[in-house]
């Protein structure tokens, strides 16, 4: 068990609504990185939050936006929804520090129909 | 910009055969190398990893070894169970953005008894 918790596990949403996901990280750990996987690919970094504040993103919209909290714990909003946006988002949190591990959460599944 | 190639799966295999999955990557510096593990309808977990050339990562059987001369991280693991059945990702992250990973497609493994 690693420690990185993210709700809801699954989520069904329509087409040009707006979605919370959320993370808790693992204790201590003062990165969370969220990643967007597409059936059947692998991860696709969305962004990086570092002590409360954006400091990484990847190819991504402005739509998908984050926040990090002061207990580390962070959220993912995708405004908008597309279908596309259909995917398991999964959450990462790790110590500021190339070689250390990232824990990840087990996912939250989101389907936009 | 970075990249990270893995081989195509899925590879089938029978109990105690002998598992190699090719990686190869592209970037800039001295990253770190990564094998995730993804088991159906879970997040991702940590293989092993390793922080500079020549250096192998070791965990429940598997290797691989950072080679900067080629480029790979090959994994490997002399003996696979039916319980090894899952998706491998390699990944690689650099010091400067520790909290973007860059992963492979993934690669499906199936060993069947």
């Amino acid at each position: 068990e690693t420690g990185v918790t993210q709700s809801p596990t699954h989520l069904i949403k329509t087409r040009g609504q707006q979605v919370t996901l959320r993370c808790s990280s693992q204790s201590g750990h003062n990165t969370v990185s969220w990643y967007q996987q597409a059936l059947g690919q692998g991860p696709q970094f969305i962004f990086q939050y570092y002590r409360e504040e954006e400091n990484g993103r990847g190819n991504f919209p402005p739509r998908f936006s984050g926040l990090q909290f002061p207990n580390y714990s962070s959220e993912l909003n995708v405004n908008a929804l597309e279908l596309d946006d259909s995917a398991l988002y999964l959450c990462a949190s790790s110590l500021s520090s190339g070689g250390a591990e990232a824990f990840f959460g087990q996912g939250t599944r989101l389907t936009v129909v | 910009g970075d990249s990270v190639t893995q081989m195509e799966g899925p590879v089938t295999l029978s109990e105690e055969a002998f598992l190699t999955i090719n990686c190869t990557y592209t970037a800039t510096g001295y990253p770190s190398l990564f094998w995730y593990v993804q088991y159906p309808g879970e997040g991702l977990q940590l293989l092993l990893k390793a922080t500079k050339a020549d250096d192998k990562g070791s965990n429940k059987g598997f290797e691989a070894t950072y080679r900067k001369e080629t480029t790979s991280f090959h994994l490997e693991k002399g003996s696979v169970q039916v319980s090894d059945s899952a998706v491998y990702f390699c990944a690689l992250r650099r010091a400067d953005s520790w909290g973007k990973f860059q992963f492979g497609a993934g690669t499906q493994v199936v060993v069947t008894p």
